[in-house]
């Protein structure tokens, strides 16, 4: 089976910069994926990662390393809105179903 | 265009009721995923639909539940008997084929509580 691992909870400070870390173990993984989850939404898809490497969206950004089968998000300039829900998902092994960490709570302070 | 919809956004019902919950895809969108979250919990996936192939049934908790898609597009979830522990949101995501791998669209879920 697959397993996904990430941190219950992180806080920081508006303005501010923080990584929320994945790590995974699963065999024939296809990539990691991170969705934001607001209290009493719905998941909205934020980034994946199907290489190694950091990619780019705005003020996100996600990384992939499968040697070390580790991925994270990194927030840059948080803002108070960022106060969420992350989680990463990935699926493997020929599924179409993608298994999701429990995710990371991001509680932003003013 | 129109996001995943579903309805109830909630429901509230007696243990031991039967309840159906509905999620409409976006149009176009061959695959459908059910999910449940329990508070403060991640994602547990409950079942698959791809086009007209057999469903992946593989995580539905009980035989309580049940699921079927009509014609392709609609879904409806369906808890027989009610326990307390069903009570969760019960999300509906939808995709393109093999998309869904690594992006879902989420409906805004039924929060389901049952007393």
């Amino acid at each position: 089976g697959q397993s996904l691992e990430q941190p219950s909870e992180v806080t920081a400070v508006e303005g501010a910069i923080v990584q929320i870390n994945c790590t995974y173990q699963t065999s024939g993984f296809y990539g990691l994926s991170w969705y934001q989850q607001h209290d009493g939404g719905a998941p909205t898809f934020l980034s994946y990662n199907a290489l190694d490497g950091l990619e780019e969206t705005g003020r996100f950004s996600s990384f992939l390393s499968r040697s070390d089968s580790y991925g994270y998000l990194l927030l840059q300039e948080l803002q108070m809105k960022d106060s969420a829900s992350y989680f990463c998902a990935g699926a493997s092994g020929g599924s179409y179903i993608p298994t999701f960490g429990r995710g990371t709570s991001l509680i932003v302070h003013p | 265009g129109a996001g995943v919809s579903q309805s109830p956004s909630n429901k509230v019902t007696e243990k031991g009721k039967d309840v159906e919950l509905r999620c409409d895809p976006i149009s176009g969108h061959t695959a459908l995923y059910w999910y449940r979250q329990s508070l403060g919990q991640g994602l547990e996936f409950l079942i698959y639909f791809q086009g007209n192939s057999a469903p992946d049934k593989s995580g539905l908790p009980s035989d309580r539940f049940s699921a079927e898609r009509t014609g392709g597009s609609v879904s409806t979830l369906t808890i027989q008997r009610t326990q307390q522990e069903d009570s969760a949101v019960y999300l509906c995501a939808s995709s393109h084929y093999g998309q869904g791998t690594y992006e879902q669209y989420f409906g805004p879920g039924t929060r389901l509580t049952v007393t």
